[in-house]
């Protein structure tokens, strides 16, 4: 079953406006990952947050954590078409040993020219 | 090579035929992970291999499904007597320790198609 909820499950917007995603999430985290996956292919690691830090940055990437609302969310600054693509948050798990990884259901960002 | 490979990238099964999926992880990985994604969702866990060992088939949805690492690098993932609601895309993943603390990397995945 899915750990986390994603919102909003579709996203579409101009070349250059920002995109906001949020997750939020069931149990208590070691980590939490968003992945890019573009149609038909693999997924793709944007960052890593861990559950004792609150923000960071990658690139035009940036990610907030709160452990307290158990949500997190995903900024894309100055998109581009080349982002066009789903995004997913990933969790894993405090009682979890090896890493599985517990998915949302998605966001579909579709970013026009 | 430099990533996670998977083969076939397709596979078209007659319900009822048994199918083995394989992954080659990037070298030196200790964990495998395999996951099953249906269309328009989340990947969803099946099981996890460290090295050679399989800690965790809690998500393998029927006693149809098998998944072996027996050498500690590649891994196959079979299905037998496959059945239409086993149509989704497999992924495989691999991380570098057992620690979950590291990225996981991707393969393109498997989409298998049951007529």
């Amino acid at each position: 079953s899915q750990q986390g909820e994603e919102d909003p499950q579709a996203l579409s917007i101009q070349e250059g406006e920002n995109a906001t995603m949020n997750c939020s999430y069931k149990t208590s985290i070691n980590n939490l990952q968003w992945y890019r996956q573009n149609s038909g292919r693999g997924l793709v690691h944007l960052i890593l947050i861990r559950s004792n830090e609150r923000e960071k940055h990658s690139g035009r990437l940036r990610v907030t954590l709160d452990t307290s609302k158990k949500s997190s969310s995903l900024l894309i600054t100055a998109s581009r078409a080349a982002d066009t693509a789903s995004y997913f948050c990933a969790t894993v798990p405090i009682y979890n040993q090896g890493g599985k990884l517990i998915f949302g259901q998605g966001t579909e960002l579709s970013v026009k020219p | 090579g430099a990533g996670v490979s998977q083969s076939p990238r397709y596979k078209v099964a007659k319900r009822g035929q048994d199918v083995a999926l394989r992954c080659d992880p990037i070298s030196g990985h200790v964990s495998l992970f395999w996951y099953q994604q249906a269309l328009g969702q989340g990947p969803e866990f099946l099981t996890y291999f460290q090295n050679e060992a399989q800690l965790d088939k809690s998500g393998l949805p029927s006693d149809r499904f098998f998944a072996e690492r027996p050498e500690g690098s590649v891994s196959t993932l079979k299905i037998q007597r496959t059945q239409q609601e086993d149509s989704a895309v497999y992924l495989c993943a691999s991380s570098l320790d057992g620690t979950g603390g590291t990225e996981a990397f991707f393969g393109q995945g498997t989409r298998l198609t049951v007529v």
